[in-house]
């Protein structure tokens, strides 16, 4: 299957700093790519879908202003956690869908980010 | 809304005995069923989809699932289990004018030897 590469798999950082975290579609171009955060033990709940070349759209409850995405180019798209909290601590996974209308998503390997 | 249900947190099988992990689902219009699986601290792997077509699917790893429209469900199975089976299983599911997956609360599978 196609390859999504997530980068860093993990990071720690000091509160109120900022990380980014990264997405890439390795093989394919991906018009939409999806962030998910996952809780320890618990199913991944989708933060957003990025659109190439447009604003996100957020799920419910997400905070645009804290995590920021970027989705500039068909293989890239960026997830940035502002001022961090450890409250932002999780494993976030990325996915990504080629353009054309695939039906099927491919996930990188995740991010997990612990905030100290 | 879309909505997937794994009513069970952990399955326990013995190596080389039938595994079966259940999935139900409530989406408008025909779905996309998914099935993944995620080691621990990795992104998850996609095991088998169900598009339209047969309701059995066969999928990686000599795993299989069955769509069962009536019942609306999408139970994960493989005839013999492996202790390298052992992970953390997602059943997934959108509807076709839809665009990302929404996610069961996914089922911890342990088998032993």
């Amino acid at each position: 299957g196609a390859v999504v590469s997530q980068h860093p798999s993990r990071v720690i950082c000091k509160s109120g700093t900022s990380v980014k975290i990264e997405c890439r579609s390795l093989d394919f171009q991906a018009t939409t790519m999806f962030w998910y955060r996952q809780f320890p033990k618990q199913s991944l709940m989708l933060m957003a879908t990025s659109n190439e070349g447009s604003k996100a759209t957020y799920e419910q409850g997400v905070e645009k202003d804290k995590f920021l995405i970027n989705h500039a180019s068909l293989t890239l798209s960026t997830l940035t956690v502002t001022s961090a909290h450890p409250e932002d601590s999780s494993f976030y996974i990325c996915s990504a869908r080629e353009s054309g209308g695939a039906i099927e998503a491919f996930f990188g390997q995740g991010t997990r980010l612990t905030v100290v | 809304a879309q909505s997937v249900a794994q009513p069970e947190d952990q399955v326990n099988v013995a190596e080389g005995n039938p595994l079966t992990v259940k999935c139900t689902y409530s989406v408008s219009g025909n779905p996309y069923l998914f099935w993944y699986v995620q080691y621990p601290n990795r992104g998850l792997q996609f095991l088998l989809k169900y598009i339209t077509g047969d309701n059995l699917v066969k999928g990686s790893y000599g795993f299989e699932a069955e769509f069962n429209k009536s019942q609306t469900s999408f139970h994960l199975k493989k005839p013999s289990a492996l202790v390298s089976d052992s992970a953390l299983y997602f059943c997934a599911v959108r509807d076709q004018a839809g665009t990302a997956l929404i996610f069961g609360k996914g089922t911890t599978l342990s088998v032993s030897s």
